[in-house]
């Protein structure tokens, strides 16, 4: 079965310190892969996504994510983390035997913590 | 540009009322339309999902419906509200069969039952 992972619930990181948010993953052939942040009592916010070439994907304010396919995994970096970074990070794939459908498995969420 | 809006922003309603959210795309057309409810601040729940005009797919059984009356309007409705649906309801849409661009969200239903 496909499905996405976030293994921590909580992230605390000092502010100015680089962080990390982990995500693995298990589908079938190459996955399109994206990360979302969503602030208290908004909406989800598209960060940056995989879906082929390099594997260091740089996305919105100053996120980026490495693909490693032997790990199946595609962590979420910042080399130096700001309060305003605090929020709920989500870690999704592609369902690729989802057609025109196009859904997205999401990982249950990983709340970010960026302490001053 | 494609834009997404969601109402109401908040809502508190007796148990056993009925319930109506409306979620509407702009800039786009046959867009795949989701509802999502997310409880206690963390995992999304997959409600419903639409390609396109009346046709909607329910993924868990529960007390809500939806309906795409239009090709671009997605709503999310209840005849009697529980305690239970209270959550953050979100609407989100996708180019069809485009797995590269994932979704766009709206900014949320807060939905509070009492």
């Amino acid at each position: 079965a496909q499905s996405v992972a976030q293994p921590e619930d909580q992230v605390n990181v000092a502010e100015g310190n680089p962080l990390t948010v982990k995500c693995t993953y298990s589908v079938s052939g190459n996955p399109y892969l994206f990360w979302y942040v969503q602030y208290p009592n908004r909406g989800l916010q598209f960060l940056l996504k995989y879906i082929t070439g390099d594997n260091l994907v740089k996305g919105s304010y100053g996120f980026e994510a490495e693909f490693n396919k032997s790990q199946t995994s595609f962590h979420l970096k910042k080399p130096s983390a700001l309060v305003s970074d605090s929020a709920l990070y989500f870690c999704a794939v592609r369902d690729m035997f989802s057609g025109g459908y196009n859904k997205l498995i999401f990982g249950a969420g990983t709340r970010l913590a960026v302490h001053p | 540009s494609q834009t997404i809006h969601q109402w109401p922003a908040t809502l508190v309603q007796p148990v056993g009322s009925p319930l109506s959210l409306e979620c509407t795309v702009e800039g786009t057309s046959n867009p795949n339309l989701y509802w999502y409810r997310q409880a206690a601040g963390r995992g999304l729940q997959l409600l419903f999902y639409s390609v396109g005009i009346g046709q909607i797919s329910s993924e868990v059984p529960q007390n809500l419906s939806a309906s795409r009356p239009q090709d671009r309007q997605f709503i999310l409705s209840s005849k009697k509200l529980l305690l239970s649906d209270s959550g953050f309801y979100l609407c989100a849409w996708s180019v069809p069969g485009q797995g590269n661009y994932g979704y766009t969200f709206g900014s949320g239903t807060r939905l509070t039952v009492v």
